[in-house]
């Protein structure tokens, strides 16, 4: 079962910034915050992985607390081709384990023009 | 550089009827993947490929789902014989690596949405 909890949906003017929350308050220390999106009818699109500091990409900005039971992923300036279902996965990073993804039900984001 | 393909796009079969996947992974990516949506519920991982090695099959439903990968390169996922409940969007993903820190990301496939009647 996922570990995460999400809102089921949110809405976003465009170019302004998303800012999608995450809970994962049973999270271990050993286990990855990453963010998947599924575009509609597309498979899901990576987008961005931290274990406890905050990361940035091309795509977006994760911010995760210092107690690492929360994580906000920022869309800086959304647009409408960012429409999609956003998932937060945990997930441990040890060699030899299991890659296995388990996808909740995720945060539909719209983004209105 | 190609991503992940997969074929068919869609398949429609009737019930009892043998349908085989095919997913290519981006090339030198020794992870390979298998997931798929059933209607109504989430994306649930079936398989892990290393190379031509199965890591992780706890995610196969029952022994009529086969998946393969020889010679570490494709991989096919056959359902024989297709029930009803077996319709969705089968999904493939390959990775470079698995492991600590970064490379660690999963690329999705387009997917293939296969309809049993």
């Amino acid at each position: 079962d996922a570990k995460t909890t999400q809102p089921t949906s949110m809405d976003c003017a465009e170019g302004r910034a998303a800012n999608l929350p995450c809970n994962h308050s049973t999270i271990s220390g050993n286990e990855y915050v990453y963010w998947y999106r599924q575009i509609h009818s597309q498979g899901p699109q990576y987008i961005i992985h931290g274990l406890k500091n905050n990361e940035t990409n091309e795509m977006a900005s994760l911010i995760i607390t210092e107690d690492r039971k929360s994580s906000t992923l920022i869309l800086p300036h959304a647009t409408l081709r960012d429409t999609a279902v956003y998932y937060c996965i945990v997930r441990v990073e040890n060699s030899g384990a299991t890659n296995k993804l388990i996808f909740g039900t995720g945060t539909l984001l719209a983004v209105q023009p | 550089e190609a991503g992940v393909t997969q074929f068919p796009s869609h398949s429609v079969i009737e019930k009892g009827q043998t349908v085989t996947l095919r997913c290519d992974p981006i090339s030198g990516h020794d992870n390979l993947y298998w997931y798929r949506r059933v209607m109504g519920k989430e994306i649930k991982f079936l398989l892990h490929f290393v190379k031509e090695s199965k890591q992780d099959e706890s995610g196969m439903p029952n022994n009529r789902f086969l998946a393969e990968r020889t010679g570490g390169t494709y991989s096919t996922l056959k359902v024989q014989p297709a029930e009803l409940e077996d319709s969705g969007v089968y999904f493939c993903a390959s990775g470079p690596r698995t492991g600590r820190g970064s490379g660690n990301e999963q690329f999705f496939g387009p997917g293939t949405r296969l309809t049993v009647l």
